[in-house]
C-alpha cells in the first residue's frame, strides 16, 4: 500500500520568501505525482502533474522536482503572496492502479 | 484545465432524509470518477469509484447501501446519502481524469458540505 507523507505540517513564512515543501512515498513504482491545492472549505485545484518519466515540472512561480528512485517530490513556490496561503497536497497512484494516494497535507501562511 | 462541477456546494437535512450530490465533468467525458470524504484538517479518504454503466467499486469500510453511487452517463455521477445521520455530516469532493484515470492529471469538484441535523 502507497503511503504517503508531506512534511511539515505546517509552515508560516514572510511574504517574498521562497516556499519548499517536500512529500516522500513509499512505493516508488509509480504513473505521475500531482500536487494539489486547497483553500480552505474548497474542492482541490491541480497544480502540476509530473509523470514517472520527468524530472521536474513548472508552471509560473511553482517548481516540482521528481526524485522517483528515493520516493521524494519536492514543491517550490518562488517570491511567495499571502494569496498563496492555503494547504498543499501530494498524490501519488501506484503503477498498478489509479486510485490516489494523498498526502496529509502542508498548511501553508504567507504573512503580509 | 479540465472542469469538474459538483452541486449543491452546502447542505443541510433532517437526520433520517436523503441527499443526493451531483459531479458534472463539464469539457470532457470521464467514464470513471471518484468520491471521497474530507474530515476536519484530515486529507481525502477514497468512498468509492464510479463507474459509467456499471456498478460502483466501493472501498473497505464503506457502507454501499448508505452510500448509493450512479454514473449513468459519460459526464454525471451522483452520491446519495441515504437516510442520512449527523456522523454522516462531513465535506464530501468528487474527481474526474480527463483520459483514462491511469497516468493522467485528476480533477477535483469545489465539494459539499453536508451537515445533518
Amino acid at each position: 500500500k502507497q503511503e504517503v507523507t508531506q512534511i511539515p505540517a505546517a509552515l508560516s513564512v514572510p511574504e517574498g520568501e521562497n516556499l519548499v515543501l517536500n512529500c516522500s512515498f513509499t512505493d516508488s513504482a509509480i504513473y505521475n505525482l500531482q500536487w494539489f491545492r486547497q483553500d480552505p472549505g474548497k474542492g482541490l485545484t491541480s497544480l502540476l502533474l509530473i509523470q514517472s518519466s520527468q524530472r521536474e515540472q513548472t508552471s509560473g512561480r511553482l517548481n516540482a522536482s521528481l526524485d522517483k528512485s528515493s520516493g521524494r517530490s519536492t514543491l517550490y513556490i518562488a517570491a511567495s503572496q499571502p494569496g498563496d496561503s492555503a494547504t498543499y497536497l501530494c498524490a501519488v497512484p501506484p503503477s498498478n492502479d489509479y486510485k490516489l494516494s494523498f498526502g496529509a497535507g502542508t498548511t501553508v501562511t504567507v504573512r503580509a | 484545465g479540465a472542469v469538474v462541477s459538483q452541486h449543491p456546494s452546502r447542505v443541510i437535512c433532517k437526520s433520517g432524509t436523503s441527499v443526493k450530490i451531483e459531479c458534472r465533468s463539464l469539457d470532457f467525458q470521464a467514464t470513471t470518477m471518484f468520491w471521497y470524504r474530507q474530515f476536519p484538517k484530515q486529507s481525502l479518504m477514497l468512498m468509492a469509484t464510479s463507474n459509467e454503466g456499471s456498478k460502483a467499486t466501493y472501498e473497505q469500510g464503506v457502507e454501499k447501501d448508505k452510500f448509493l453511487i450512479n454514473h449513468a452517463s459519460l459526464t454525471l455521477s451522483t452520491l446519495t446519502v441515504t437516510s442520512a445521520h449527523p456522523e454522516d455530516s462531513s465535506f464530501y469532493i468528487c474527481s474526474a481524469n480527463s483520459g483514462t484515470p491511469f497516468g493522467t492529471e485528476a480533477f477535483f469538484g469545489q465539494g459539499t458540505r453536508l451537515t445533518v441535523v
